[in-house]
């Protein structure tokens, strides 16, 4: 069983929806991260957190450290927030790495 | 202004031969990554680096060696290519390492034939 998982693998909206990516973990972990990566390739940093939610813009990013669960949420979804959405988490008690989960692909529709 | 960049951006080479490629970053930032991307896995650490000749083993290092001799630039290198390791390379850098933000480089797209 992969250490980092997510729902749905691909989702597919009309524009204007409210979108929602989940993301589970079964480890104990520091901190998670979101991240998008663009149909062109690039990874772009979204979000880093710990607990508690955080906002930038129409993106939401919530984190339940007790259920071992995240979400990324998109409001007033629009067809440039097409990509992967990829969550990944950091292992408590360790060096180095991040796990990664293997994306999301979100695609909106006009 | 990317703070980071990965050279070359594609290259296909035969297999046996030696690749390497690299990532050059302007933001002074102690930790850099390496990574590979493959359908139908999530991004795979390689090795990383957390000071100037400090480096250590991911979790895919079979294969690729790494040197870090100054701050701005990590090298990867495969030292005799073979076609698994046909992939999506991204270098990635932190300041302060897995708890901060990564800030990741464009890709390099390695085509072993």
């Amino acid at each position: 069983k992969n250490e980092v998982e997510q729902s749905p693998q691909n989702l597919t909206a009309q524009e204007g929806e409210f979108i929602t990516i989940n993301c589970s973990y079964s480890v104990g972990i520091s901190a998670l991260h979101w991240l998008q990566q663009h149909p062109g390739g690039g990874i772009v940093s979204l979000f880093m957190l710990s607990s508690g939610k955080k906002k930038h813009g129409r993106l939401i990013a919530t984190i339940n450290i007790q259920e071992k669960h995240s979400s990324l949420h998109i409001t007033a979804s629009h067809p440039r927030d097409s990509a992967v959405y990829i969550c990944a988490v950091a292992r408590g008690g360790s060096q180095g790495n991040l796990i990664f989960g293997k994306g999301t692909k979100l695609s909106v529709k006009p | 202004d990317a703070g980071i960049t990965q050279s070359p951006r594609h290259k296909v080479t035969e297999t046996g031969t030696p690749v390497t490629l690299r990532c050059h970053q302007t933001e002074n930032h102690r930790y850099m990554y390496w990574y590979r991307q493959d359908p139908g896995h999530g991004l795979r650490l390689i090795h990383y680096s957390y000071g100037v000749k400090d480096t250590d083993k991911g979790e895919v290092s079979d294969g690729y060696s790494v040197s870090r001799s100054k701050t701005e630039d990590f090298l990867l290198t495969l030292e005799s290519a073979t076609s698994s390791q046909t992939s999506v390379y991204f270098c990635a850098i932190s300041a302060q390492g897995r708890d901060y933000g990564y800030t990741f480089g464009s890709g390099t797209r390695l085509t072993v034939v």
